[in-house]
């Protein structure tokens, strides 16, 4: 089974520019999720869809960030414009769990790593 | 708002040791607890889960801990290998009826040294 797959892996901007993060969930997976990893700490939810609705986007800071899924397959990420402090690992994840069923196994990508100078 | 937190943040261990890390959660409505094992350039995998009805869960060389009563859980490595040095994450997920959201600790880095 092919896993979750983001795309760019790395990506330096600056400032003020925008940038856009892509997911390709595993097949069939209802539940995505894009959460921000900052060097050191724990994961930190930004956005879930169930499906290509969103069910959670409480911590997404949406003067800047914003996110779609598209026919609830991919998804993706933007900033605009980005700040010093986006600098961070952007990790999408993907569970096969329908909203308000069962456990919460999450996959994840290998995360895209964002430096803004 | 942290609503898991974990500790230590680092950990020294030799081969053959149990290295220890424990997590504590404030919000009672949490009914799920994965760990989740991260290496460098890599996305968290889910190593071990536990809910809590169950006071403790064993797979492989990983056991779960859970104190319902005090709200803590805690991941031990037993005969820790090389290949363990990672970092550990744990985390508490609502119930499926609100919607399954992930919340994860600070995270542990474990150095097991040979």
């Amino acid at each position: 089974e092919a896993g979750v797959a983001q795309s760019p892996r790395y990506k330096i901007i600056e400032k003020r520019q925008s940038v856009a993060f892509w997911c390709n969930p595993i097949s069939g997976h209802a539940t995505l999720y894009w959460y921000q990893q900052i060097l050191g700490q724990g994961p930190k939810l930004l956005i879930q869809f169930q499906n290509n609705g969103v069910v959670d986007d409480s911590q997404l800071p949406k003067d800047r960030f914003s996110a779609e899924r598209l026919k609830g397959v991919d998804s993706t990420l933007k900033i605009q414009p980005a700040k010093l402090e986006d600098s961070a690992v952007y990790l999408c994840a993907s569970s096969p769990n329908q909203w308000g069923k069962g456990n919460t196994e999450a996959f994840f990508g290998q995360g895209t790593r964002l430096t803004v100078v | 708002q942290q609503q898991v937190k974990q500790s230590p943040q680092s950990l020294i261990v030799q081969k053959g040791g149990i290295p220890i890390i424990n997590c504590a959660y404030e919000n009672t409505a949490f009914d799920y607890f994965p760990w989740y094992q991260q290496f460098p350039g890599k996305g968290p995998a889910l190593l071990i889960a536990i809910r809590p009805d169950v006071s403790e869960k064993k797979e492989g060389r990983f056991t779960i801990s859970f104190n319902k009563s005090a709200k803590q859980f805690s991941l031990h490595i037993m005969d820790s290998q090389p290949g363990d040095s990672a970092t550990y994450f744990c985390a508490a997920s609502r119930p499926p009826a609100a919607g399954n959201k992930l919340t994860f600790g600070g995270g542990t880095r474990v150095l097991v040294k040979p």
